[in-house]
């Protein structure tokens, strides 16, 4: 195991809805990233935070925001969701450079 | 452009070596990873090499790294049913050159079928 968590495992929302996810960095770990992995394919980089800022971001609409928190733990928030927000959202926390993943959590958008 | 290619499927016999390839296209790539990811679950990283090495061993694994090609690939030695899953390869590239810091672009995954 990584040590790294997220919650919840998994999320059930309606179109429009707006939702927020965990993520517990592994201790020492002052960076998250955050990826997308819709059904049968690879991970897409959504933002990553770097000392509570954000320090690079993928091509995913404002809609798609974060924090980070002084323990390095971070949230992703997506507003307005649509149905193709459905999808397994993995984050992974850093240090030097190797990302290691947490078991993700899986949103269906009804 | 940021692109990782991969086959999509690959099957073997028990017992067998299995190779699974890889193609990138940002030559300014540090490290490649291989990570492996079982049904439901997140991912687990395998191995990593650097990219002034051309192989790295690792128990059961081997990676070779051909950088003039950009290509990558994974061997697994003796497969077993356990190692049934999905491989993805990834390439880090450079978020912000003055943190040091990464965001990995991805292939599409192969999906490994080991025959008893």
């Amino acid at each position: 195991e990584t040590g790294v968590t997220q919650s919840p495992t998994h999320l059930i929302k309606t179109r429009g809805q707006q939702v927020t996810l965990r993520c517990s960095s592994q201790s020492g770990h002052n960076t998250v990233s955050w990826y997308q992995q819709a059904l049968g394919q690879g991970p897409q980089f959504i933002f990553q935070y770097y000392r509570e800022e954000e320090n690079g971001r993928g091509n995913f609409p404002p809609r798609f925001s974060g924090l980070q928190f002084p323990n390095y733990s971070s949230e992703l928030n997506v507003n307005a969701l649509e149905l193709d927000d459905s999808a397994l959202y993995l984050c992974a926390s850093s240090s030097t450079g190797t990302q290691y993943f947490g078991p993700g959590t899986r949103l269906l958008v009804l | 452009g940021e692109d990782v290619e991969q086959s999509l499927f690959l099957s073997v016999r028990e017992g067998d070596s299995s190779v699974i390839n890889c193609t990138y296209t940002d030559s300014s790539s540090t490290y490649l990873y291989w990570y492996k990811q079982e049904p439901g679950a997140g991912l687990q990283l395998l191995t990593y090499i650097f990219s002034n090495m051309d192989m790295k061993q690792d128990q059961r694994l081997t990676v070779l790294l051909n950088k003039k090609d950009k290509h990558l690939s994974l061997r697994i030695a003796d497969t077993q049913t356990g190692d049934s899953a999905i491989y993805f390869c990834a390439e880090s590239i450079s978020v912000r050159l003055s943190s040091g810091t990464y965001k990995y672009i991805f292939g599409t995954g192969t999906r490994l079928k080991v025959l008893a």
